[in-house]
């Protein structure tokens, strides 16, 4: 079944210890992104990739990293998460962007407390 | 920059009743546009889409029409069911590409039997 896979569904962590949430994808999709989900804003682009190796900022990448050593995972990780960072986080994959000829596939999402 | 409004929710409906969600956009150029749903617990997924200009799109009952002199997109369905509840996001992007997908900030709908 093509799917995109993220965990953990629910993480609750401490200020300042670090954090990684993988995201895999089997659909062999070129691009990858993460947004995080908060009322009242929807959804906010975080970091994107376009390949392996190729990533890049999105609207609000303080205080996230990530990286593409495989097509297949694109982990967020979060070095010294702080309170503001309480969310919740999709995972998206899609074979180009979001264009109209390549919807996006999202996971079903990882609820991040942080206290 | 570009830019997607939706109408504040939740929005509550019987069984059975008409949905109108209504969702205008500001972009410069000629944006696709397209609707997610998300239902309780899972992520977005795509609902209908439009590409150009009085295209309409349609899915599972839902429809929208692309109105270029409005910069509107609304979703409707005739006759909603309890299965319809989720979260309706209204989305643009521009063809070719890779090209960034703008979200609305989503509209809650919540159908009581």
């Amino acid at each position: 079944e093509a799917q995109v896979t993220q965990n953990p569904r629910y993480l609750i962590t401490v200020t300042g210890k670090k954090l990684t949430v993988t995201c895999s994808q089997n659909m062999n999709h070129e691009y990858m992104s993460w947004y995080r989900q908060d009322p009242g804003l929807g959804l906010r682009q975080i970091y994107y990739s376009m390949n392996v190796e190729v990533t890049d900022k999105g609207d609000v990448p303080e205080g996230y990293k990530v990286s593409r050593k495989e097509k297949r995972n694109f982990p967020l990780i979060l070095e010294s998460p702080s309170p503001n960072q309480t969310s919740l986080y999709f995972c998206a994959s899609s074979p180009l962007g979001g264009g109209d000829n390549s919807p996006l596939h999202f996971g079903n999402g990882t609820r991040l407390t942080v206290t | 920059g570009d830019s997607v409004t939706q109408m504040e929710g939740p929005v509550t409906l019987s069984e059975e009743a008409f949905l109108t969600i209504n969702c205008t956009y500001t972009a410069t150029g000629y944006p696709s546009l397209f609707w997610y749903v998300q239902y309780p617990g899972e992520g977005l997924q795509l609902l209908l889409k439009a590409t150009k200009a009085d295209d309409k799109g349609s899915n599972k009952g839902f429809e929208a029409t692309y109105r270029k002199e409005t910069t509107s997109f609304h979703l409707e369905k005739g006759s909603v069911q309890v299965s319809d509840s989720a979260v309706y996001f209204c989305a643009l992007t521009f063809p070719g590409g890779y090209q960034k997908v703008t979200f609305g900030t989503g509209t809650k709908l919540q159908v009581i039997p």
